[in-house]
């Protein structure tokens, strides 16, 4: 069974750099599939981040005005998001999560909540 | 950017019922593309349907998809009692989108 776990602080200043990790076990990222990041603000709905394929490519969301990278590390079968320029509105949970390439998240974490806070 | 909304925002229905959930898009989305997702409290989403009408792997076979171009439908044969919860489609071209959820609350 797939299984993804997020990692990350739970409290971030404003302006300052988000940083989350995800852990992935059960399958390989290397052997496939897009590693993708969802976020889910506070009784709102879902909103897409960007995902990666674990040569590196990558796919994001225009609305975030390049402040999302991502990266993945195979060694450790892991995958990182970094959202730059943080506000209050960037306060939600964040998902990570497996996606085929029919876009299709069947796989994902917990979910990790952060907030944007001073 | 596709913007994709579902209707309607709240349906209210008892068990043993049907329910019909739409998702219509801005422009026209390939079938293969279309996804639909099921969130309960405090949960991640859990995959229901993707390609529009194909079941994910575990799902009961009371949940169908179906539609094409800009209207989809998520049809929940007969309701369960574990089924009240929100629901997403999904679609993914040139970008990824979610519509804003219908919530399929205890009538």
């Amino acid at each position: 069974q797939v299984h993804l776990q997020e990692s990350g602080p739970g409290l971030v200043k404003p302006s300052e750099t988000l940083s989350l990790t995800c852990s992935v076990s059960g399958y390989s990222i290397s052997s496939g599939f897009f590693w993708g990041w969802i976020r889910q603000p506070p009784g709102r709905g879902l909103e897409w981040i960007g995902h990666m394929y674990h040569s590196g490519s990558t796919h994001d969301n225009p609305s975030f005005k390049s402040r999302v990278s991502m990266s993945v590390d195979t060694s450790k079968n892991q995958f990182s998001l970094k959202l730059t320029s943080l506000t209050a509105a960037d306060t939600a949970v964040y998902y990570c999560g497996r996606a085929g390439g029919q876009g299709a998240f069947d796989f994902w974490g917990q979910g990790a909540l952060v907030t944007v806070s001073s | 950017e596709i913007v994709l909304t579902q209707s309607p925002g709240t349906l209210s229905l008892s068990p043993g019922e049907r329910a019909t959930l739409s998702c219509r898009a801005s422009q026209s989305v390939s079938s293969t593309y279309l996804s639909w997702y099921q969130q309960k409290r405090g949960q991640a989403p859990r995959l229901l349907i993707h390609g529009a009408s194909s079941r994910a792997t575990g799902i009961p076979d009371r949940f169908s998809g179906s539609g094409s171009g800009t209207d989809f439908t998520l049809t929940i044969s007969r309701l369960e009692p574990e089924d009240f919860a929100v629901y997403y489609c999904q679609q993914y071209g040139t970008s990824l989108t979610f519509g804003q959820g219908t919530r399929l609350e205890i009538k």
